[in-house]
């Protein structure tokens, strides 16, 4: 079974420096997608980057990018130049693609604090 | 185009009575999957429904839940009896076809007292 692991509950940065929220995953599929999901206090969850396994360019999204290593099936996110707006929980999901394939697989989040 | 529908976006039931929790998918989407968020913890997968049909139930509760999206109208997921470990956050999120992103609803927090 896939399983995701988000090592680091909780992480600190200072306003405008960068910080990368870890996560790694288990699977024995070859060709997958890998997500981070922004959730603020509001509790929505909101997609803040995506990335297909068959891809070896990461994917970037503005101040956010992310260091896919598909062998060591591992999946940062780097965000830079870091807001006050970006503190929230972070999440990282996993999703295959074999048939029968939907479910999202959750890590159990990393909670982001930005100081001031 | 508006995003994913849930209601009532908060909750409160005292023990023994019935949750009704509602999803209405993205303009286009027919594919609608819920999930659970527990306290301090991710999202778990809960149910996936296509239109008038249950193709996933294997993360629900065997007792007291259940889950329909009609042909006609939202997604319904409804807790009888419910408990106060029921207490979590669901969420729905909405696809136009399984192999595409899903989009999450904003949720539901159900506070059983």
């Amino acid at each position: 079974a896939q399983t995701v692991t988000q090592s680091q509950p909780e992480m600190s940065v200072q306003e405008a420096e960068t910080v990368t929220l870890s996560c790694t995953y288990d699977t024995s599929e070859s060709d997958y997608y890998l997500f981070w999901y922004k959730q603020p206090p509001s509790r929505q969850m909101i997609l803040v980057i995506r990335q297909e396994a068959y891809k070896q360019q990461n994917a970037t999204e503005n101040r956010f990018s992310v260091n896919f290593q598909k062998a060591a099936k591992s999946f940062s996110l780097k965000i830079s130049d870091s807001q006050l707006g970006d503190a929230a929980m972070y999440f990282c999901a996993y999703r295959g693609t074999t048939s029968g394939t939907y479910k999202y697989i959750f890590g159990t989040g990393t909670r982001l604090k930005v100081l001031a | 185009n508006a995003g994913v529908m849930q209601n009532p976006r908060h909750l409160v039931r005292r023990r023994g009575q019935e949750a009704r929790l509602r999803c209405s998918p993205m303009k286009g989407h027919s594919h609608v999957y819920w999930y659970r968020q527990l306290p301090e913890e991710g999202l778990k997968f809960m149910v996936y429904l296509q239109k008038e049909n249950i193709i996933d139930e294997s993360g629900m509760p065997k007792e007291r839940f259940s889950a329909e999206f009609p042909k006609e109208g939202p997604s319904i997921l409804r807790i009888q009896q419910v408990v106060r470990g029921d207490s979590a956050a669901y969420f729905c999120a909405s696809s136009r076809v399984t192999q595409e992103t899903q989009y999450f609803g904003p949720g539901t927090r159900l506070l059983v007292l």
